[in-house]
C-alpha cells in the first residue's frame, strides 16, 4: 500500500530534550516536506527537499533541522525543543514537487514540548 | 511568509444544504490547491486548480481558480455528514516551490 509513514504518532518531552521524528515514503517520490499545524493558522511549511541531498528552508525553519540521505527518508530533528514548538506535524511527499504532482500526507505527529 | 486569508473559520449546516469557502491572497499564484482533513489524519487533495478563471469539479464539489489569480473558491452542494471536516486552501506561486496553506474551515453538518 501506498503510504507516508511517519513515527512517533504522539510525543511528550520536555526543553531542550533532543528528538527526531521519523517519515518515511515507499512511492520513490523525489519531493519530500514538513509542515505543522496550529489552531488558526492551518499548515506552515517547515523545510522541503527535492531530491536526495537537496533540502530547502520553507516558511517556519527556525529551530529545525532536517536531512535527506536517502530518497525514503526524511526526519525532522528538534536540537533544542521548547514549548513553541508544540504542535501537530506533518511529513507529506509528491513525485516531483511540481504543482501537479499530488501530495500524500502521513497521519501526524502530535508533540508536546513542557 | 505568504498569508492566505480563508473564510469562514467555521460553519455548521444541516444536511442537504450547499456550502461556500474562499482563499484570497495578496499574491498571485500558479497553483490553487483544496485539501480535506479529517479528525486525526493528514490532509486529502480534493481538487486541484492550474489556470486563472478554471472551473473544477470532483462530484458534489466545485472549486474555481479566480481571474486575479489571488483567490479560490470551493462549493460542496448537497451536503451529507461525511463532509464533515477541516477544508484547507493551498497556493504554489511557481512550479518547483514551497507550498502555501489557508487556516482552515471547519465545517460541522447536522443530519
Amino acid at each position: 500500500e501506498a503510504q507516508v509513514t511517519q513515527n512517533p504518532r504522539y510525543l511528550i518531552t520536555v526543553t531542550g530534550k533532543k528528538l527526531t521524528v521519523t517519515c518515511s515514503q515507499n512511492m520513490n517520490h523525489e519531493y519530500m516536506s514538513w509542515y505543522r499545524q496550529d489552531p488558526g493558522l492551518g499548515l506552515r511549511q517547515i523545510y522541503y527537499s527535492m531530491n536526495v541531498e537537496v533540502t530547502d528552508k520553507g516558511d517556519v525553519p527556525e529551530g529545525y533541522k532536517v536531512s535527506r540521505k536517502e530518497k525514503r527518508n526524511f526526519p525532522l530533528i528538534l536540537e533544542s525543543p521548547s514549548p513553541n514548538q508544540t504542535s501537530l506535524y506533518f511529513c507529506a511527499s509528491s513525485l516531483r514537487g511540481r504543482a501537479r504532482d499530488t501530495q500524500y500526507f502521513g497521519p501526524g505527529t502530535r508533540l508536546t514540548v513542557l | 511568509g505568504q498569508q492566505l486569508n480563508q473564510s469562514p473559520q467555521s460553519m455548521f449546516i444541516q444536511e442537504g444544504e450547499d456550502v461556500s469557502m474562499n482563499c484570497t491572497s495578496s499574491s498571485i499564484f500558479n497553483t490553487w490547491l483544496w485539501y480535506k482533513q479529517d479528525p486525526g489524519e493528514g490532509p486529502v487533495l480534493l481538487i486541484a486548480l492550474y489556470k486563472a478563471g478554471e472551473l473544477t469539479s470532483n462530484g458534489r464539489l466545485t472549486a474555481q481558480f479566480g481571474i486575479t489569480r489571488k483567490d479560490s473558491f470551493l462549493n460542496i452542494s448537497a451536503s451529507i455528514p461525511s463532509d464533515v471536516g477541516i477544508y484547507f486552501c493551498a497556493g504554489q506561486m511557481t512550479a518547483f516551490n514551497k507550498f502555501y496553506f489557508g487556516s482552515g474551515t471547519k465545517l460541522n453538518v447536522k443530519p
